[in-house]
């Protein structure tokens, strides 16, 4: 079982649409989660970041972390065709030595107009 | 872009040739990483280095080395190349202190024939 488990999708919504990602962990000393966005053949860009349970708001992202069921969602609020990208959840205990983050498979969200 | 740039951005080679990718950091970052990026795999971690000269193994690192001779260089050595090492190959450097985030450069696509 992996560490890190996250619908690989490709997710299809229209312009407009809520979208809903999410990954599950096992692993409960993980305290910091990340949500990357990657466009097709760039590198992994960082979106959301939060420490330990509860929402984080920035525009239209809302990242939620729910630590007793070992589950984080990135919500998208009014999504635009432009935010069609694979998302990427990572996370990490945070050991202040390498950071040593687990990354999610990446769900494809496509957003037609 | 976090000041990270990779080069070649792109490379096609044969199988059992030497390989040398480059990662060039201009903010002075202490931790570098390189990951591979493979489909259904997401990014795992090969090498990463904590200081100059000072390297340690990621998951995945069979088959290659890294060195650090300078803070702002970073450099991954496939000794002698093999298909299974045809990947995209993305480094990082850690976000800034009290930060558990990576930001990642644009990325080298290998090709192994």
């Amino acid at each position: 079982q992996k560490e890190v488990e996250q619908d690989p999708g490709p997710l299809s919504v229209p312009e407009g649409a809520i979208v809903s990602l999410n990954c599950t962990y096992s692993n409960s000393a993980f305290q910091y989660f990340m949500w990357y966005r990657q466009y097709s053949r760039k590198g992994p860009e960082l979106l959301m970041y939060t420490y330990s349970s509860g929402n984080k708001e920035d525009g239209r992202f809302t990242a939620q972390v729910d630590k007793s069921s070992k589950y984080i969602s990135l919500f998208i609020r009014d999504s635009q065709p432009s935010d069609s990208a694979t998302y990427l959840c990572a996370m990490t205990a945070g050991s202040g030595g390498y950071n040593k983050l687990i990354f999610g498979a990446g769900t494809r969200l496509a957003v037609h107009p | 872009d976090a000041g990270i740039t990779q080069s070649p951005r792109h490379k096609v080679t044969e199988t059992g040739t030497p390989v040398t990718l480059r990662c060039h950091q201009t903010e002075n970052h202490r931790y570098m990483y390189w990951y591979r990026q493979d489909p259904g795999h997401g990014l795992r971690l090969i090498h990463y280095s904590y200081g100059v000269k000072d390297t340690d193994k990621g998951e995945v690192s069979d088959g290659y080395s890294v060195s650090r001779s300078k803070t702002e260089d970073f450099l991954l050595t496939l000794e002698s190349a093999t298909s299974s090492q045809t990947s995209v190959y993305f480094c990082a450097i850690r976000g800034d202190r009290g930060q558990e985030t990576q930001y990642f450069g644009p990325g080298t696509r290998l090709l192994v024939l």
